[in-house]
């Protein structure tokens, strides 16, 4: 149980294009979602905390405007990386929880290379 | 905030035991979490502590003890497939259920 799917696993775009990465709970509904980022060789950054149905609430540093998170429902919240540039190209990975205190169950990630 | 210190890198042979340490800070402390990362995948979970004391699930445990504000991961009989990167991750109540990594621990499995 607790499946997340990720869409899609890799994505190349031109710079100044925008690219919508999904994430789905497949199997259990999630009233929370949270986009994490991670850079080569580092650690993962948090970078909003995604609630259905409401605002997204973001990291401090993380420009609300250019990632735009929806969370239209109980099992899909997606991640707009708009008017893409090279420096955000990462590997992009949400994640799900099934409970207040359960573990992260993530999706396998995407990975976003801007030319 | 939260942060966490660990250990960036560990070597071993096969068959070996790694203990990997973790030592944190947060309000309102919640639970102490551990995942693996192989290299181009998605970080799965393995174990969490929300007690003091030893978890243990198959050949990896992991401990707790909340008033040291530490706790480390036990990978014992070391196989190739444990070369990987594990993160410890800390859940508190002053950031909701928001979790914060540490900057993970990479282990290299030599045969």
């Amino acid at each position: 149980g607790a499946v997340v799917s990720q869409h899609p696993s890799w994505v190349i775009c031109k710079s100044g294009t925008s690219v919508k990465i999904e994430c789905r709970s497949l199997d259990f509904q999630a009233t929370t979602m949270f986009w994490y980022r991670q850079f080569p060789k580092q650690s993962l950054m948090l970078m909003a905390t995604s609630n259905e149905g409401s605002k997204a609430t973001y990291e401090q540093g993380v420009e609300k405007d250019k990632f735009l998170i929806n969370h239209a429902s109980l099992t899909l919240s997606t991640l707009t990386v708009t008017s893409a540039h090279p420096e955000d190209s990462s590997f992009y990975i949400c994640s799900a929880i099934t409970g207040a205190n359960s573990p992260l169950h993530f999706g396998n990630g995407t990975r976003l290379t801007v030319t | 905030g939260q942060s966490l210190e660990q250990p960036s890198e560990v070597t071993a042979v096969e068959g070996a035991i790694v203990q990997i340490n973790c030592t944190y800070q947060t309000s309102g402390f919640y639970g102490l979490s551990w995942y693996q990362q192989h290299d181009g995948g998605a970080p799965t979970f393995l174990s969490y502590n929300a007690l003091d004391g030893l978890e243990e699930t198959g050949r990896f445990s992991s401990f707790l003890s909340r008033s040291d504000s530490y706790g480390y991961l036990l990978l014992q009989e070391l196989q190739m497939k444990d070369s990987a990167s594990y993160f410890c991750a800390v859940r508190g109540a002053a950031a909701g259920n928001k979790l914060t990594f540490g900057g993970g621990t990479r282990v290299l499995v030599k045969p």
